[in-house]
């Protein structure tokens, strides 16, 4: 079975521009997750789809985000670009997700797209 | 607020020797706790989980945790520590629904383990 695909795997981009990510889950897994992963802030949660539907959100600005498509694959989107955007940002699937009572679920995550700002 | 703390920036320790790496949470309600593994230029890969039962749980490549309500710990060990477990390791945790933080997992900082030869 196939992993979750993160596409592009490297971006470069300048301040003030936009980028748009994309994750393609695990066959049958309904539920994505968006992570962003600096050095200074570690890990943090952007934002969780289910079902076409944003069902939790994390503490980020309104310039991110994102969206699901029936057929599960998501997008995230930055807006005005700022240099504090660069990071790692992954993407995890899973079945039903942590918040779908799914608790004994476990988040597949992708490889990452790594984002540059300039 | 809900946390994980990795009290440890790096673990050395030799080849063939039991390793453990840290992990303390403080959540409002029974934890869900994770391990994930993430090597360069990866991303994260899943070791084990618990969510009920044993206290004692096992996972992927070896490793192994102990889950201590009353210690508010979750460390991960490793009877016999490979080199090609030199990684970074993330302790997460998540809890139930209709709790703040449902529906995502809290990570720690990460601790990077190397194991030298």
């Amino acid at each position: 079975k196939a992993g979750v695909t993160q596409t592009p795997r490297y971006l470069i981009k300048t301040r003030g521009q936009q980028v748009t990510l994309s994750c393609s889950p695990i066959s049958g897994h309904r539920s994505v997750s968006w992570y962003q992963q600096t050095p200074g802030q570690g890990l943090q949660f952007l934002f969780e789809y289910f079902s076409e539907t944003q069902r939790n959100k994390g503490n980020f600005p309104g310039r991110f985000s994102g969206r699901q498509f029936s057929n599960s694959r998501s997008e995230m989107n930055v807006s005005t670009l700022e240099l504090g955007d660069s990071a790692l940002y992954l993407c995890a699937s899973s079945l039903s997700g942590l918040a779908g009572g799914g608790l004994t679920d476990t988040q597949y995550f992708g490889p990452g797209t790594r984002l540059t700002v300039l | 607020a809900q946390s994980v703390a990795q009290p440890e920036d790096q673990v050395n320790v030799a080849e063939g020797n039991p390793l453990t790496v840290k992990c303390t949470y403080s959540v409002s309600g029974n934890p869900y706790l994770f391990w994930y593994v993430q090597y360069p230029n990866r991303g994260l890969q899943f070791l084990l989980k618990y969510i009920t039962g044993d206290n004692l749980v096992k996972g992927s490549y070896g490793f192994e945790a102990e889950f201590n309500k009353s210690q508010t710990s979750f460390h991960l060990k490793k009877p016999s520590a490979l080199v090609s477990d030199s990684a970074l390791y993330f302790c997460a945790v998540t809890t139930l629904p209709g709790s703040s933080n449902t529906g995502k997992l809290i990570f720690g900082q990460g601790t990077t383990l190397q194991v030298k030869p």
